[in-house]
Order: C-alpha cells, then structure tokens, then sequence
C-alpha cells in the first residue's frame, strides 16, 4: 500500500493564480481531510468528506473547494490564491466508524508546501 | 466553537530526563482525545485515549486522560535525541450530523533533546 499520497510536494504561485493539490489513498477509507498547518498553530481542519459525493467545511474553508467523487481521491482547489494561503497542506484519511464508535488513527500524507506570491 | 491547548509550546531537556507534556481541551460531545508525533514531515499517530483514567503504554512514552478535569498529559521517560519532534494532541467531538470525526488540535509542544 502506498498509504496517502500528495501532489505536488512544493509550490509557488502568484496571487490570483488557481491551483489543484492532489490527494490519494489506497486503502479505501471512508473519511478523508485537508488540513493546513501554520507555524504556532497546529493543524487547522479546512474540509472533510466522509464519503463519495459528501464533503463539508471545517474550520478553516474560505478559499478553498473541494470535491469527492470517487473513495480514492480527494483533490483541493484554491481558486484564487493569496498570501495569506501559503502554508503547508495536509490530507488525512481514516476508516469511518459511523455515529457509534470514535475515529480510528488518521494516517496523514507527506504534505504540500505552498507559497503564495 | 471546540478548542484544544497544549502546554508548555516549547521544551529543551538532556537525554535521560522524564518530560511531561500537558493538553487541555473544551470539546462538544467528547468522543476521543489522540496524540500525535511531528518530526519535519507528516504527524505520526501515537496513541488514542477514550476512556478517563486508562493510561497507554508504548515503550517509554504514555499517556492518561481525564475527562473529568478534560486534559490529558503525555509522559516520556529516559528521553532520546531521537524524541525531538513536536507533539501534537487531538480532540474528536462530534457536533450533529456528518461531523462526527472532526479533530481539532493544539498548537503543538516543540521538544528539543539534547545529548
């Protein structure tokens, strides 16, 4: 199993520019998540799905889109890209054990660092 | 709104001294508190506590939580230069509907082992 994979591991854009940062797992987990990360502040949640076709917004969602339409992918749109997006990008994902049950270990990607322009 | 504080941010200490790192957490609907280790990369899952009072165990490393006074401390004993990294703590609560899973997290302690 690869586990989580990201794509790109870097980049630098111009503000305004639009971008897409990749997200697969293999291991046909239900929930996935993008998480930025910004020095002194820990993880913040940006959106999660806990399926195909289902998403939501996490703490942090302004900026971004997100769309899943298939269990493996989890891709992340920043549609107009500004300094204050320069950060570095975490997905996770994780099995989904529903309303009964807490969430099992997430397993994270090795990220994305991005820098805005 | 759900929060997680971690202290102390940051931690320098000599190989061989016992460290203990504390989170403190505000969380609707506590379903489960989880520890993570960061070293320059991706988090890497420690352990994950539900129950107050349990205590995990993993080599020199452990942790217990109390969901009474809500915190929970991770121990670490006979540190290694190689427990150097930023430890993170997690708190899953669940606020209706497809929320259920979401973690919030702490800033972070940086722990720094000196030979």
């Amino acid at each position: 199993n690869a586990g989580v994979t990201q794509t790109p591991k870097f980049q630098v854009l111009k503000t305004g520019q639009s971008m897409t940062l990749q997200c697969a797992q293999d291991m046909n987990h239900e929930y996935m998540s993008w998480y930025r990360q910004d020095p002194g502040m820990g993880l913040r949640l940006i959106h999660y799905s806990v399926g195909a076709g289902i998403t939501d917004q996490g703490e942090v969602p302004n900026g971004y889109n997100v769309s899943r339409s298939t269990t493996e992918d989890f891709p992340l749109r920043l549609l107009s890209a500004a300094p204050s997006q320069t950060s570095v990008y975490f997905c996770a994902s994780s099995y989904d054990p529903g309303t009964s049950g807490s969430r099992n270990e997430q397993f994270f990607g090795p990220g994305t660092r991005l820098t805005v322009l | 709104e759900d929060k997680v504080v971690q202290s102390p941010l940051s931690l320098v200490v000599h190989e061989g001294d016992t460290v203990t790192l504390n989170c403190s957490y505000e969380v609707t609907n506590f379903r489960s508190l989880l520890w993570y280790k960061q070293e320059k990369k991706a988090p890497t899952f420690l352990f994950m506590l539900t129950s107050s009072g349990i205590e995990k165990k993993s080599g020199r490393l452990s942790s217990i939580l109390d969901k009474k006074e809500l915190f929970s401390i991770l121990n670490i004993t006979a540190t290694q230069t190689g427990d150097s990294a930023v430890y993170l703590c997690a708190v899953e609560g669940w606020a209706g509907g497809t929320s259920y899973g979401k973690l919030t997290f702490g800033q972070g302690t940086i722990l720094t082992v000196h030979p």
